[in-house]
């Protein structure tokens, strides 16, 4: 099955520095990444996902990076601010597999801290 | 409206009992799921339910059994809690991809 594996475990940046969330995977087959927030006291919230058919995606301050042929891909926030504080997940699947394949496995989570 | 509730948001016990954590989600998700996050902030799955049916079962005690009177329902129940029970459990639904998942806002269970 798919391993999903998420460094660093924790990352403290200054505000209005960049931060930057590094995955790999071992399934080839995989083609989804997403990448969720998870905020004190409340559930993961889908932040940004990209697709196997780009290598590059951007919404603003948060962009995520693919590299299929090493099989990682990264989260970089820049201009961070103190409520991008949080613990990041990455995640890996292949949607269009059959069974449990095609179930999200998510990395070991990052918490990221901005200090003011 | 909440899209995916889960209920308690607390829940502190002592050893021994049996506990259970509700789940609704109201989005039309097939697929829901029971995924437990430890002190390290590892999150693993647990069980997934498919239209009332499990298709996930990942090496968890037989202790921990969940439940789906409906597709828009998960619970966990949990017997004879063990101090090694302790953690976050978020309840998620999808549409059995890993499109759009949906998570609740977690349990946060203790066991004394």
């Amino acid at each position: 099955g798919e391993n999903v594996e998420q460094h660093p475990s924790t990352l403290s940046v200054q505000e209005g520095d960049s931060a930057v969330i590094k995955c790999t995977y071992s399934d080839s087959a995989s083609n989804y990444f997403p990448w969720y927030k998870q905020e004190l006291g409340k559930g993961s919230q889908l932040i940004i996902d990209i697709r196997s058919n780009v290598g590059e995606k951007k919404d603003q301050r948060i962009a995520v990076t693919l590299n299929k042929t090493a099989k990682h891909f990264s989260l970089h926030i820049t201009e961070t601010q103190p409520e991008d504080s949080a613990v990041y997940f990455c995640a890996a699947s292949n949607p269009m597999a059959s069974g449990s394949a095609r179930q999200l496995t998510f990395g070991s989570g990052t918490q990221l801290t901005v200090l003011p | 409206d909440t899209a995916v509730s889960q209920t308690p948001k607390y829940l502190v016990t002592q050893m021994g009992n049996d506990k259970s954590i509700k789940c609704e989600q109201n989005l039309g998700h097939d697929t829901m799921y029971w995924y437990k996050q430890d002190s390290k902030k590892f999150l693993k799955i647990m069980f997934s339910y498919n239209n009332k049916e499990l298709i996930i079962n990942e090496t968890v005690p037989n202790r921990f059994s969940p439940k789906s009177p409906d597709k828009a329902h998960l619970n966990l129940h949990i017997n004879s809690l063990e101090l090694g029970d302790s953690a976050v459990y978020f309840c998620a639904s999808s549409d059995g991809t890993a499109y759009g998942y949906t998570f609740g806002s977690g349990t946060r269970l203790t066991v004394v």
